[in-house]
């Protein structure tokens, strides 16, 4: 079975300063996806970035990158220039390649302080 | 407008009592989703569905049930309401050959 740990129940950082969200995954499959997800305070899930298991460079998105190291099986997401609107949770989840169920870590609540 | 919607949005319901909670899409996603988000708990699969009539069970099926007739819909209902099922329930799809799912807004369940 996968499990998804996300070890910072909560996080503080300045605005404008870049962040570090974590996350550590344990799985059995050879292929598969990681994901980040935000949920701001109104409650929906926004898709943020995926990194393939195979994928050689790290993903981005934007001010959004995963650092992915596969041999320490984390999967962190790394924010630049942090915005006030990036207070949320963050959710980091695995897929199985073959599989359709994201199995997610219990979730990392970020405030950025002005 | 296009997406996924779930509704109600909010819903209080009895121990006992039946309740359904719908998800529309407009996307023509193979792939739809229920999941139930807890405190501590994170977001957990409930069922999922790869196309129209066919659908199966995830992670914590007990106490509900689904069904797909058309593409663009999947409601899930409780049963018999119990107060474990106090909830926020997600809808989600996702397009066959990609990666990401889309969430809908989700759904507030309380069960006195």
């Amino acid at each position: 079975a996968q499990k998804i740990t996300q070890t910072q129940p909560g996080m503080f950082v300045q605005e404008k300063e870049a962040v570090t969200l974590d996350c550590t995954y344990d799985t059995s499959d050879q292929s598969y996806g990681l994901f980040w997800y935000k949920q701001p305070s109104s409650g929906e899930m926004i898709f943020l970035i995926y990194q393939g298991s195979y994928d050689e460079q790290n993903a981005t998105e934007g001010r959004y990158s995963l650092n992915f190291q596969k041999a320490r099986k984390s999967a962190n997401l790394v924010i630049s220039a942090s915005q006030l609107g990036d207070s949320a949770m963050y959710f980091c989840a695995h897929r199985g390649a073959g599989s359709y169920q994201l199995t997610f870590g219990k979730g990392t609540k970020l405030s950025v302080i002005p | 407008d296009a997406g996924i919607t779930q509704s109600p949005r909010y819903k209080i319901t009895e121990t006992g009592r039946q309740v359904t909670l719908m998800c529309h899409q407009t996307w023509s996603h193979s792939y739809m989703f229920w999941y139930r988000q807890d405190l501590g708990h994170g977001l957990r699969l409930i069922y999922y569905s790869a196309a129209a009539d066919i659908t199966d069970k995830g992670e914590v099926p007990d106490g509900y049930v689904v069904s797909r007739s058309k593409t663009e819909n999947f409601p899930l209902t409780l049963e018999s309401a119990t107060r474990s099922q106090t909830s926020v329930y997600f809808c989600a799809s996702r397009e066959q050959g990609r990666t990401e799912a889309f969430f809908g807004q989700g759904t507030r369940l309380t069960v006195v």
